[in-house]
């Protein structure tokens, strides 16, 4: 256990349904972010949010939306995604700022897309 | 973006044997982290070095950090099945960016 918590676990959706992740922290943090892990691939950061502010967003196409309403909770919001979108994506969290973070992983929703 | 290059990418040993990863990057960050993934989990924080040619040891596994902050290798010594997972080094860049190798896959064989 973590004290950070994913939901759901896994996912199956059409390329035209909506759908969110849900990430939710008991840390204390107040920097959290969203990263996709694709098979052989490293893992790609997504979206920083330090603060409830979005520090990184590293050209992530617009059908994922990032949502951050409060240093606990962090959402992402999916729509009309690609059969390529498909991966584990995975929250983290950390302190911030400065100093020699770490970050805190969930287990991370496997998502695919049909 | 920051790339790191992890090597191997896949390790099959027999429990017993020793073994090392390396993580090489063209950059130079302010620390240097290892983390372990264990199938459906998230990856798991190992180690963080900072200072230039820093070892670090954790029970069977040592850690050090290049001189020059741009490498870093994780050897284990008599590995044992339980150090089965997915080894992740990351380099942090400006305290808060964390940029991951592909990790190194490995297998220990009882």
């Amino acid at each position: 256990e973590t004290g950070v918590t994913q939901t759901p676990r896994h996912l199956v959706m059409g390329m035209t349904n909506k759908k969110s992740l849900k990430c939710e922290q008991h840390l204390g943090h107040n920097a959290m972010y969203w990263y996709k892990q694709s098979a052989k691939k490293p893992l790609e950061l997504m979206f920083v949010y330090s603060l409830e502010e979005r520090v990184e967003n590293n050209s992530v196409p617009s059908r994922f939306s990032p949502e951050c309403p409060n240093s606990s909770h962090l959402f992402l919001h999916l729509h009309t995604l690609q059969p390529e979108d498909s991966a584990l994506y995975l929250c983290a969290s950390s302190h911030d700022p400065g100093g020699n973070e770490k970050l805190f992983f969930g287990s991370g929703t496997q998502l695919s897309v049909l | 973006t920051q790339l790191l290059e992890q090597s191997p990418q896949f390790l099959s040993i027999q429990e017993g044997e020793n073994l090392t990863v390396y993580c090489n990057s063209s950059s130079v960050f302010s620390s240097l982290q290892w983390y372990r993934q264990e199938p459906g989990e998230g990856p798991v924080l190992l180690v963080t070095v900072v200072t230039g040619g820093e070892v670090k040891k954790l029970k069977r596994l040592t850690f050090q950090f290049g001189d020059a902050r741009k490498d870093s290798s994780l050897h284990i010594t008599a590995a044992q099945p339980g150090d089965t997972g997915l080894y992740l080094c990351a380099g942090v860049y400006n305290f808060n960016k964390f940029y991951f190798g592909s990790g190194t896959k490995l297998n220990v064989k009882p």
